[in-house]
């Protein structure tokens, strides 16, 4: 069975960091793109960014909104994805999701199937 | 950046009424939309991929079809188990972007 466990949310301070762990299961990790979404209180869904398998490079995307605060890493030893936010602000205050996305064709990652349950990051002093 | 615009923002049907919802992507993304259910509280679940295949262990009331810009997710027969937003998300372009959601309601 494919699990995805996020952890590491929690309340922090604006201009603080964070770092988020993701915790796959019951597939071939590295195999796989992973993604970030984010859900602000009451509102939508938002892409946060995704970190490509080592086969497509291990690179990474991420929303404007996030790119140069926030860094994705993975570690197929361990089948974990990491989410490093730097420099937090109110408005990041959301659950954020891990998600693997099903496929990679070349450099475009397609969508996510499996989601795991959120980790809450409150910003807020 | 896409604007995938879905409509309507919510909806309120009867148990066995057939539902729709549209999204229009703002520029063509060939197939590349899936659609998520999210109930209060839960993470969002894949219902739809690449427009119109349904995923494993879906019910088979529920649907998809479209092509570059214009979608649409369609619920045949309403149960009550189904009431949730819906969202559909397209991948075909960078950033990946989210319609706002379709809140769907029991009458």
């Amino acid at each position: 069975e494919v699990q995805l466990v996020e952890s590491g949310g929690g309340l922090v301070t604006p201009g603080r960091s964070l770092r988020l762990s993701c915790t796959a299961s019951g597939f071939s990790f590295g195999d796989f793109a992973l993604n970030w979404f984010r859900q602000a209180p009451g509102k939508g869904l938002e892409w946060v960014g995704f970190i490509r398998s080592k086969t497509h490079g291990g690179t990474t995307e991420y929303a404007a909104s996030v790119k140069g605060r926030f860094s994705i890493s993975r570690d197929d030893s361990k089948s974990i994805v990491y989410l490093q936010m730097n420099g937090l602000q109110t408005d990041d205050t959301a659950v954020y999701y891990c998600a693997r996305a099903w496929g990679q064709v070349g450099a475009m990652v397609r969508g996510s199937d499996y989601w795991g349950q959120g980790t809450l990051v409150t910003v807020s002093s | 950046d896409i604007q995938m615009t879905q409509s309507p923002s919510s909806l309120s049907a009867s148990v066995g009424d057939r539902v729709t919802i549209a999204c229009q992507a703002g520029q063509d993304i060939r197939n590349f939309l899936s659609w998520f259910q999210q109930i209060p509280g839960k993470a969002p679940k894949l219902l739809i991929y690449d427009a119109s295949n349904l995923e494993t262990g879906v019910p088979s009331r529920f649907s998809g079809s479209g092509y570059g810009t214009h979608f649409t997710f369609t619920i045949s027969s309403l149960q009550p188990e189904d009431i949730a937003t819906y969202y559909c998300h397209q991948y075909g372009s960078l950033p990946h972007t989210f319609g706002q959601g379709t809140k769907l309601e029991i009458k």
